[in-house]
């Protein structure tokens, strides 16, 4: 079974002060990695794919870096405000359709 | 901006019953699916649809599940006999292509299976 772990699950951060979370996965068989951003009563909205060691993208105050050999993401976001509380789910392709995706982590901005 | 669009947003049915969740993915993708999430657990991979048939299914996707595009805009999920372990949230989404290309996901359905 291949397994997408996430961690912290929830997260308490002060408005304005920036923050990070992460992603690990069997660094094997990997084919691309999937940020999302899920708002309560919204659509999950893509943030980024990734699909290359190394890779660093970026979204206004968000990025992400991708270590495919040590099989890990991460995801910064600078400055938080109050908009950026959401849950941030991580899903990978291992070559196929499907998508797997980690337990997520749940990201609330204290103004 | 298109965007998947998923109606009803939340369904209540008695165990037993059958279900369609339909789903109207983004007009020129090509690739569609459905997710679903039990509460306090992770999101997971029911079945994959291209080119008007089943391209992958997870084992969840048992023969009580069925999918479909009747015409060229809508997609559905058909569960015959809703059990309680059926009750979840149901996500569509859509692709232009498969593998690593952005998945396009609509806003759920609420399947409450009393």
């Amino acid at each position: 079974i291949l397994n997408v772990e996430q961690s912290p699950q929830s997260l308490h951060v002060q408005e304005g002060d920036s923050t990070n979370f992460t992603c690990s996965f069997p660094s094997s068989n990997f084919y691309a990695l999937h940020w999302y951003r899920w708002e309560t009563a919204k659509s999950p909205e893509a943030l980024f794919v990734m699909t290359l060691n190394g890779d660093e993208k970026k979204k206004g105050r968000i990025s992400a870096t991708l270590n495919t050999k040590e099989g890990y993401s991460y995801l910064y976001i600078k400055g938080s405000q109050p908009e950026d509380s959401a849950t941030y789910l991580c899903a990978f392709n291992f070559g196929n359709e499907k998508l797997t995706f980690g337990t997520g982590t749940r990201l609330t901005i204290i103004p | 901006e298109p965007e998947v669009t998923q109606t009803p947003s939340h369904q209540v049915t008695q165990m037993g019953q059958e279900v369609i969740l339909r789903c109207v993915p983004i007009s020129n993708h090509l690739y569609f699916y459905w997710y679903r999430q039990i509460l306090g657990q992770k999101v997971e991979f029911l079945v994959s649809f291209y080119n008007n048939e089943i391209s992958e299914k997870s084992e969840i996707f048992d023969d009580q599940f069925s999918v479909e595009r009747p015409d060229g805009s809508n997609f559905t999920l058909k569960i015959r006999s809703t059990k309680l372990e059926d009750s979840a949230m149901y996500f569509c989404a859509s692709s232009v292509r498969r593998a690593e290309d952005t998945q396009y996901f609509g806003p759920g359905t609420r399947l409450t299976v009393l």
